[in-house]
């Protein structure tokens, strides 16, 4: 498996505060890179994804891409407690490898 | 709505039965699929590649033998657990890239297996 490394956490930020996860990648020639919400029981689910150095943003949610450091990130602003969940960041140059994850609970 | 679904959605067996799981691509076509294995509290690992028309392609460490893969048509591919164990028991999850978008992986909602 190509290493995928996330803070494993877990975190805990309260309602309404930006939550920030991060991850690393250890193979350069990845090209994609998504970030995948995880409820517990549950398959993931896809959050957003981003392909190009810098930062990009979809509602509450920014992904920022910084691939001469070869590290992706997700911001969540304003964080719900919906959003308390596994947040999953994955690599993909011809497959998909994951990091262990980063446990979010959010505090209402 | 789901695009990609996956038979039984839980499974309970006895030691040394085999259990085969279905994965299906409903308004796509996929000529590759993806199988997950997830322990509790663990990530997603990659147990193996199923290509359509063509074998398998296993991830290091996990036994073709024991988890036979095959990938009938452009929407379906199983997952047959042979002699399962209580080891094995996990949620197992598939996926299928959807292609012509953002190259992005669409997860079947998983297949809870139980070895008892």
């Amino acid at each position: 498996q190509k290493e995928v490394e996330q803070n494993s956490g877990p975190l805990s930020v309260p309602e309404g505060a930006i939550a920030s996860l991060n991850c690393t990648y250890s193979d350069r020639g990845s090209q994609s890179f998504f970030w995948y919400r995880q409820y517990s029981g549950k398959s993931p689910e896809l959050i957003m994804f981003i392909y190009s150095n810098g930062d990009k943003e979809d509602g509450r949610f920014t992904a920022q891409l910084n691939k001469a450091s070869q590290y992706v990130s997700l911001l969540i602003r304003d964080s719900q407690p919906s959003d308390s969940a596994t947040y999953l960041c994955a690599v993909n140059p011809h497959q998909f490898y994951f990091g262990t994850g980063t446990s979010l609970t959010v505090i209402p | 709505g789901a695009v990609v679904s996956q038979h039984p959605s839980w499974v309970i067996c006895k030691s040394g039965t085999s259990v085969k799981i279905e994965c299906r691509s409903l308004d796509f076509q996929a000529t590759t699929m993806f199988w997950y294995r997830q322990f509790p509290k663990q990530s997603l690992m990659l147990m193996a590649t199923s290509n359509e028309g063509s074998k398998a392609t296993y991830e290091q460490g996990v036994e073709k033998d024991k988890f036979l893969i095959n990938h009938a048509s452009l929407t379906l591919s199983t997952l047959t657990v042979t002699s399962a164990h209580p080891e094995d028991s996990s949620f197992y999850i598939c996926s299928a890239p959807r292609l012509g978008g953002a190259d992005t992986q669409y997860f079947g909602p998983g297949t809870r297996l139980t070895v008892l």
